[in-house]
């Protein structure tokens, strides 16, 4: 099974402020990665799949990078919605498929 | 919009079965994708439990697959889980999503439902 980890746990940055959040593969993934936005009471949002296409809907300030083992989801200028939890998802070998526990991006 | 909703008991007493359904909402479930069930146990991360496709292929997660069941349910446009002989160990946040068939991501989730085991 391959171990995803995320860093840091918590982000504490202003608005404006950029974002940059890692997600790392027990084993490399290729560009098999996802990233998810979940925020109090609702759905998750997918935002970012093979590492850097941005999911439809997603505006451009948020950015996938990486490949391998090493990915980077970067927002370039926090709004205030964008203030939630945001984790990643390898597919590349599964069952099963995993997920990285979260960072959580705050305000400070 | 795909709208996915979670429904089911929110307490399951130690060793009987947790059962959940997922409605499907402005989208068949026949017309394609896979339907599948995450879970999120208190302070950890999410888990994956397993996904269907419309016509019954089915691939669960290999740590629970011994004690789950999904299944899926055309005519009413829903899909459920069943996972047995719980414990306090099973307590988490269930989700409901839509799979991609070849990009295996999650493009619409269900809110969520605290299930608790405890007597």
């Amino acid at each position: 099974e391959i171990v995803m980890t995320q860093s840091p746990a918590t982000l504490s940055l202003s608005p404006g402020e950029r974002a940059t959040l890692s997600c790392r593969a027990s084993q490399s993934v290729s560009k098999n990665l996802a990233w998810y936005q979940r925020k109090p009471g609702q759905a998750p949002r997918l935002l970012v799949f093979g590492a850097s296409t941005r999911a439809t809907g997603v505006p451009a300030r948020f950015s996938g990078s990486g490949s391998g083992t090493d990915f980077t989801l970067t927002i370039s200028s926090l709004q205030s919605e964008d203030f939630a939890v945001y984790f990643c998802q390898q597919y590349d070998n599964w069952p099963p498929i995993t997920f990285g526990p979260g960072t959580k991006v705050d305000i400070k | 919009q795909v709208q996915l909703q979670e429904s089911g008991p929110g307490l399951v007493k130690p060793s009987e079965t947790l059962s959940l359904t997922c409605t499907v909402s402005n989208f068949s479930i026949s017309s394609g994708y896979y339907w599948a069930w995450m879970r999120q146990p208190p302070g950890k991360g999410l888990e994956w439990i397993g996904s269907t496709y419309h016509s019954g292929n089915i691939d669960y997660n290999p740590s629970l697959e011994s004690r789950v069941t999904i299944s899926v349910d055309t005519s009413k446009n829903q899909f459920s889980l069943r996972l047995r002989s719980v414990t306090a160990a099973d307590t988490a946040v269930y989700y409901c999503a839509r799979r991609w068939e070849i990009v295996v991501v999650h493009d619409y989730w269900g809110q969520g439902t605290l299930v608790t085991v405890s007597s």
